[in-house]
C-alpha cells in the first residue's frame, strides 16, 4: 500500500516562511490536499490539486508538487498558524486514499 | 451551510460493537461519497475507507476490512460507521469527512465535529 512522509516537526519565526513536505509514490499520480488541525479540533481543508485555497483559508497557505514531493508553504506564517499540519493523496492503484504521519508546527 | 453532525462520545468494552453517526444537512446528500477518518489519542489521522453516494459501494482500507461496516440512509441524509470486535488499539476519535473531486483530484471539506469511542473493560 501507498505511504506518504512527513517530517514530524518544524518552527518558524514570526512572519517568516515554512514549507512542509510530503513524500510518496502516489503523489506522482494525484495532486495531494491538505489539512490543518489545532489540538480539540476536527482537521480544516486549507489546500487542495495544484494549489486552490478554500473560501477562507488566507492567500499565505500555497500548495505545490513535483514528481512525488509535494509542499506545503506558509508565506508570513501567524501565531494562528502553529497546529498539525496533514498531507492526504489517493492511491490509484485500489482506490484507498493515505495521510501522511503529520508535521507539527511551531511559530516562534 | 454544509454541516456534518455526529453522534456523542461512547463507551465500550472489549469485543463490543460500536456505531457512529454523521447526519449531514446544506447539501444534496447523494452527490458526495463520504469518508471515515480515525485518529487515536496523540496520533495521526488514519484513513478508514469510503461509501458511494447511492451507499451501495463501499471501499474499506484493509486494516478495518473485516469490522468495519459503512452504510448511509438517504432518506435521513445519514450515514453510519459501524465498527466490530472492539479492542483498546480502537480507541480514538472518529470522523466523518465529505468527498470532493474534480480535475484537481480529490478532498475533504468539512469534516464532522468527531465522536469519541472509548474501549476500556
Amino acid at each position: 500500500s501507498s505511504e506518504l512522509t512527513q517530517d514530524p516537526a518544524v518552527s518558524v519565526a514570526l512572519g517568516q516562511t515554512v514549507r512542509i513536505t510530503c513524500q510518496g509514490d502516489s503523489l506522482r499520480s494525484n495532486y495531494p490536499s491538505w489539512y490543518q488541525q489545532k489540538p480539540g479540533q476536527a482537521p480544516v481543508l486549507v489546500n487542495y490539486g495544484k494549489n486552490n485555497r478554500p473560501s477562507g483559508i488566507p492567500d499565505r497557505f500555497s500548495g505545490s508538487s513535483s514528481g512525488n514531493t509535494a509542499s506545503l508553504t506558509i508565506t508570513g506564517a501567524q501565531a494562528e498558524d502553529e497546529a498539525d499540519y496533514y498531507c492526504n493523496s489517493r492511491d490509484s492503484s485500489n482506490n484507498h486514499w493515505v495521510f501522511g504521519g503529520g508535521t507539527k508546527v511551531t511559530v516562534l | 451551510q454544509v454541516q456534518l453532525v455526529q453522534s456523542g462520545a461512547e463507551v465500550k468494552k472489549p469485543g463490543a460493537s460500536v456505531k457512529v453517526s454523521c447526519k449531514t444537512s446544506g447539501y444534496t446528500f447523494t452527490r458526495n461519497y463520504m469518508h471515515w477518518v480515525r485518529q487515536a489519542p496523540g496520533q495521526g489521522l488514519e484513513w478508514m475507507g469510503v461509501i458511494n453516494p447511492s451507499g451501495d459501494s463501499k471501499n474499506y482500507a484493509q486494516k478495518f476490512q473485516d469490522r468495519v461496516t459503512m452504510t448511509r440512509d438517504t432518506s435521513t441524509s445519514t450515514d453510519y460507521l459501524e465498527v466490530s470486535s472492539l479492542r483498546s488499539e480502537d480507541t480514538a476519535v472518529y470522523y466523518c469527512a465529505r468527498d470532493h473531486s474534480d480535475s484537481s483530484g480529490w478532498w475533504f471539506d468539512p469534516w464532522g465535529q468527531g465522536t469519541l469511542v472509548t474501549v476500556s473493560s
